[in-house]
């Protein structure tokens, strides 16, 4: 959508390795959630936030609490399981939320 | 884990036709939420409501109604489906804003093609 930006489209990573996943927003947001499409179709929420950071095993997400204009997601140890396409979504108040476009992750051997 | 159970998965109509989309969650979620995604975007919001009775217009909702006859129940409803209408659509639940945990449970979606 035009509030949220997310970047980038595509990512390749190799097993084992780092990286971060970015959501921009052109408005002040309340809350963010991310989630994850696998292959199948399948929307999974992997994390909401209000603000601050949130961690589950090797995913960690930030909410910038100050401005309130970005979100990150930080993959480590990248594994294969983890290839998908990841959204996120963030509700500038209104009670809905706006989908970014999606960043879609390969990981490969 | 919330429950949300989408029915049918696939569907086929024709131009014209009505076309009726289904959802049920059975995590006594106030909220509930119908998106479309087409090919290489996001999810966008069609309809939502707040509780059993309630329906609200989302971002898209021309051409589109929806109904939730109770808590568990929300349903889209195409009165006279058109080619432009082909993508999938999630169904999701929640909890109302003010709470404090808001994460949304989709249902697995519903491939719909209007031929």
């Amino acid at each position: 959508g035009d509030q949220v930006e997310q970047s980038p489209s595509a990512l390749s990573l190799h097993e084992g390795t780092d990286s971060a996943l970015r959501c921009n927003f052109t408005t002040t947001m309340r809350s963010v959630q991310w989630f994850r499409q696998n292959s199948r179709g399948s929307l999974i929420s992997l994390f909401y936030l209000a603000s601050g950071t949130k961690e589950n095993g090797r995913l960690k997400s930030a909410f910038d609490s100050k401005e309130r204009r970005y979100s990150t997601l930080h993959i480590r140890d990248a594994q294969l399981e983890d290839s998908g396409t990841y959204f996120c979504a963030a509700d500038p108040n209104t009670g809905k939320l706006t989908f970014g476009d999606g960043t879609v992750l390969t990981v490969k051997p | 884990e919330a429950a949300v159970t989408q029915s049918p998965r696939n569907k086929v109509a024709v131009t014209g036709g009505k076309v009726t989309l289904s959802c049920n969650q059975t995590n006594n979620h106030n909220n509930m939420y119908w998106y479309r995604q087409d090919t290489g975007h996001g999810l966008r919001l069609i309809h939502y409501s707040y509780g059993a009775g309630s329906t609200e217009k989302g971002d898209i909702p021309d051409g589109y109604k929806a109904s939730r006859p109770s808590q568990e129940n929300f349903s889209l409803i195409l009165e006279l489906a058109t080619p432009s209408q082909t993508s999938v659509y999630f169904c999701a639940s929640g909890e109302p804003r003010d709470t404090t945990n808001e994460r949304l449970f989709f249902g697995h979606g519903t491939k719909l093609s209007v031929l």
